[in-house]
């Protein structure tokens, strides 16, 4: 049963610290989201890679937040450095090309103190 | 320029009564159109989808949605609601834009609750 995998679940930390998640997109898959969630803001859409090259990173916070894809077995999100309205839930999810249903992970709760 | 608005943000009815969420969009281009749901603690799953074929459009677990070009809207209904509906359930409409890039705008929700 093939799906999106995420790690850390849950990650704790203190302001002013860099925080990296992970996310393993289903295996042929060649579109890969990462998502945003808070009571206050709802879903975000942070930015999206296709084929490894991001194709709009538009909803990202520039000066702190990277994403990249070293594989195309592998996405990361980094937050550097991380402050407590970065306290959210960051789902990836993963696809085939455009207009195609969007498989999710289970995401990761991220406190930061 | 591409908009989602999802009319209500929580909609109450009883198990065995009908489901009617509502979802209007702008759009420039042809649009897809989807339907995800957000169980508590989980990551979304997608109910169903329109792309340009059959308006009317099935998807899992009983439910559909009609879409009207004439009335901008891709309103998702269930005839009888069951206890495991409740959850959260979001709107996407989803477009090519002038540089041949995929846009995706999300609706801010519907939470469903079912009173038994």
């Amino acid at each position: 049963d093939a799906r999106v995998t995420q790690t850390p679940r849950d990650k704790v930390t203190e302001m002013g610290q860099e925080v990296t998640m992970r996310c393993q997109p289903i295996l042929g898959h060649n579109t890969v989201f990462w998502y945003r969630q808070t009571m206050m803001q709802g879903l975000e859409l942070l930015a999206y890679f296709r084929n490894r090259a991001p194709l709009d990173d538009s909803g990202m916070p520039k000066d702190r937040f990277s994403a990249e894809m070293p594989d195309a077995t592998l996405a990361t999100l980094k937050i550097q450095p991380s402050e407590p309205r970065d306290s959210a839930v960051y789902f990836c999810a993963s696809g085939l090309g455009s207009f195609n249903e969007q498989f999710f992970g289970p995401g990761t709760r991220l406190t930061v103190l | 320029a591409q908009s989602v608005t999802q009319l209500d943000s929580h909609v109450s009815v009883s198990e065995g009564t009908p489901v009617l969420l509502r979802c209007n969009y702008s759009s420039s281009y042809s649009p897809s159109l989807f339907w995800y749901v957000q169980h508590p603690n989980k990551g979304l799953q997608l109910l169903l989808k329109y792309t340009s074929a059959a308006t009317l459009v099935k998807g899992i677990n009983g439910f559909e949605a009609e879409f009207k070009k004439s009335e901008t809207s891709f309103h998702l209904t269930k005839p009888s609601a069951h206890m495991s509906d409740a959850a959260e359930y979001f709107c996407v409409v989803s477009e090519i834009v002038k540089d041949g890039n995929e846009k995706l705008t999300f609706g801010t929700g519907t939470r469903l609750t079912i009173i038994p």
